[in-house]
Order: structure tokens, then C-alpha cells, then sequence
């Protein structure tokens, strides 16, 4: 079964940092896209970033950039979000993803299609 | 930035209805656009990409329609655990895959 488990949620205080880690099982870790989701309290969902199987190509969300670092380890399968200089806005349950793709029409339609639990930061004083 | 918006924001519904959830891209999207679904406490579950592909194991009473900016969730002969959170989600500008901000759908 493909399976995404998170870890690394805390408490933190405005400006600390965290490294929230998604060990991957079930599947090629090698051969996807992966990406982080986050959740904040009662609200919906805010892509947060995503790097390709190369680890070549990376984006972040604009209220994320310059502060928040993924990246991936493929002899350990498992996919790393490291937050700095956190705020409050930052709290939320953060989904590690599974990004796949599809053929359909002669196009690659991309898509979620494996989700973690996710894991909870708290940023508070 | 693509920003993604749905209509409405909630409705309340019966056992057996059928449902329409419409999502508007800010700008011309083709076909990239995914559906999903989350019941409270869980994840996200996918049930359509591509505008209109039912993902594995998908129930056949979702269905999806729409191209360019304007999509729609149907799901016919709702059942009781459909009440949910539907997101339409686009994947046109790779990576940043925004999402809409949600449709809940309740018990009427």
C-alpha cells in the first residue's frame, strides 16, 4: 500500500524553526513529485511547495518563500520541509503529498493523488 | 497567480439528490483541473483529474465536466457519506497548484 507518514509537528514560538519529515513507503519514491499542503484551523486547503523526482525543480507559495526549504532523500525515502522564522499564520496540519501524473489526450494532467495524515504545527507565544 | 473560486459555499442537501459544484479559474485552465473530496478529521481523498477522469475506485455517481475556466462536480444520488468538503484544485501552472476554497456539503 502507497503510505505517507508525517512527522516533526510542534509547539514553536514567532521566529523558531521546525523540520517536519514524510517517510514514504509503497511505492518508487524515486519516480514522483512530491509536494507539502497545509490546512490552517477551520479553513481549507494552501499548497505550500513541491519539488520534482529530480529534486531540480522546486516552488513555494509566495507567503512561504524564503523561509521554508523542502527537499528529498531518496536513499532514505523520505521528503523534508524545513520552516523558519515562523509565524502565527503558520499554523495548520501539514499533509505530505503524492504529486502523479496521467496521460489523456496527449496531454500529462497532474494531479494528488496519495495524502499523508499530516502533521500539526502550533506557532504561538 | 491563477485563483480558483467555487459556488456555493455550502448547501445543504438530501439523501438521493443529485449535487452540482461549480469552480471558476481566473484564467483559461484547459482541462487542468482536479476534484477532492474531505470528510472532517481525514485527508483529502482525489476523485477527479483532468476535469473529468474518475480516479480508481471513485464511486461512478461523481462525475466532472467543464474546460477552459468554468468546471462542475456532479454527484448524483448522494449518499450519506458524501456530506463532505469538495476542493477543485488547478494544475495548469506547475508547480503551484492552487486550490479553491471549498464547497461543504450537508445534511438538509
Amino acid at each position: 500500500e502507497d503510505q505517507l507518514v508525517e512527522s516533526g509537528g510542534a509547539m514553536v514560538r514567532p521566529g523558531g524553526s521546525l523540520r517536519l519529515s514524510c517517510a514514504v513507503s509503497g511505492f518508487n519514491f524515486d519516480e514522483y513529485d512530491m509536494a507539502w499542503v497545509r490546512q490552517a484551523p477551520g479553513k481549507g486547503l494552501e499548497w505550500v511547495s513541491s519539488i520534482n523526482w529530480t529534486g531540480g525543480n522546486i516552488g513555494y507559495a509566495d507567503s512561504v518563500k524564503g523561509r521554508f526549504t523542502i527537499s528529498r532523500d531518496s536513499a532514505k525515502k523520505v521528503l523534508y520541509l524545513e520552516m523558519n522564522t515562523l509565524r502565527a499564520e503558520d499554523t495548520a496540519l501539514y499533509y505530505c503529498v503524492r504529486r502523479a501524473r496521467n496521460l489523456v489526450e496527449s496531454y500529462f494532467y497532474y494531479y494528488m493523488d496519495v495524502w499523508g495524515k499530516g502533521t500539526t504545527v502550533t506557532v504561538s507565544s | 497567480d491563477i485563483q480558483m473560486t467555487q459556488s456555493p459555499s455550502s448547501l445543504s442537501a438530501s439523501v438521493g439528490d443529485r449535487v452540482t459544484i461549480t469552480c471558476r479559474a481566473s484564467q483559461n485552465i484547459n482541462k487542468f483541473l482536479n476534484w477532492y473530496q474531505q470528510k472532517p478529521g481525514e485527508a483529502p481523498r482525489l476523485l477527479i483529474y483532468a476535469a473529468s477522469n474518475l480516479q480508481s475506485g471513485v464511486p461512478s455517481r461523481f462525475s466532472g465536466s467543464g474546460s477552459g475556466t468554468d468546471f462542475t462536480l456532479t454527484i448524483g444520488n448522494l449518499q450519506p457519506e458524501d456530506f463532505a468538503t469538495y476542493y477543485c484544485q488547478q494544475s495548469h501552472t506547475t508547480p503551484r497548484f492552487t486550490f479553491g476554497p471549498g464547497t461543504t456539503v450537508d445534511i438538509q
